[in-house]
């Protein structure tokens, strides 16, 4: 069984450009949530989908952006990119109706702002 | 103050040796906790989880909650190199849903 891919593995932008990062979650899980890992700051957690709904946001300003498909694959978006926003991008999704314990984490993208 | 307190190492120890890892929190609403390992250049993955107090073991690895000093530990027994890794503590609160992570312990196991 697969498990969370996301796309692209790396990405490089400059500063005030957009970036779209894409995630398909296990097979089954409809919840699907974003988290950010930047260097010393551990994950911190971005945006929560279920059902095609946003259930939960961080405390991340309006550009972070996101949205689930009705096949509950995810992008994550982020506009007016700045250099603060280089991290490690993971995704993570989980069956729908449990508590979000059992989260399965994808390898990430790596995202670095120029 | 960050609600979940991780000491970040390095910590260093000899293959075979007891591994001693904790964490520390200041929200007495958190009711489920978990131990994520994660390898570079990977995403975590679910190592243990504890639901309230108590200990949990799960071959070499052994999970405690003390919910009355707010602190977890995870303890791997005969260490491995192959356990060196970013190992992260993570707990909800019981009504809500969303899972906080501490900062991670890196561990590395010297053959």
């Amino acid at each position: 069984e697969a498990g969370v891919t996301q796309s692209p593995t790396h990405l490089i932008k400059t500063r005030g450009q957009q970036a779209t990062l894409r995630c398909s979650p296990i097979s089954g899980h409809t919840s699907v949530y974003w988290y950010q890992q930047a260097l010393g700051l551990g994950l911190q957690f971005l945006l929560w989908y279920d059902e095609g709904e946003e259930r939960n946001r961080g405390n991340f300003p309006p550009r972070f952006s996101g949205r689930q498909f009705p096949n509950y694959s995810s992008e994550l978006n982020v506009n007016a990119l700045e250099l603060e926003d280089s991290a490690l991008y993971l995704c993570a999704s989980s069956l729908r109706g449990f508590l979000n314990e059992k989260l399965f984490f994808g390898s990430g993208t790596q995202l670095s702002v120029l | 103050q960050k609600e979940v307190e991780q000491d970040p190492g390095p910590l260093s120890v000899p293959e075979g040796a007891i591994v001693s890892l904790n964490c520390t929190y200041s929200n007495s609403a958190f009711q489920y906790f978990m131990w994520y390992r994660q390898y570079s250049r990977k995403g975590p993955e679910l190592l243990m989880y504890t639901y309230s107090s108590g200990n949990k073991e799960d071959g070499r690895f052994t999970a405690q909650v003390d919910k009355s000093s707010k602190y977890i530990s995870l303890f791997i027994r005969d260490s491995q190199p192959s356990d060196s890794a970013t190992y992260l503590c993570a707990m909800i609160r019981n009504a809500g849903n969303m899972l906080t992570f501490g900062g991670g312990t890196r561990l590395m196991v010297k053959p």
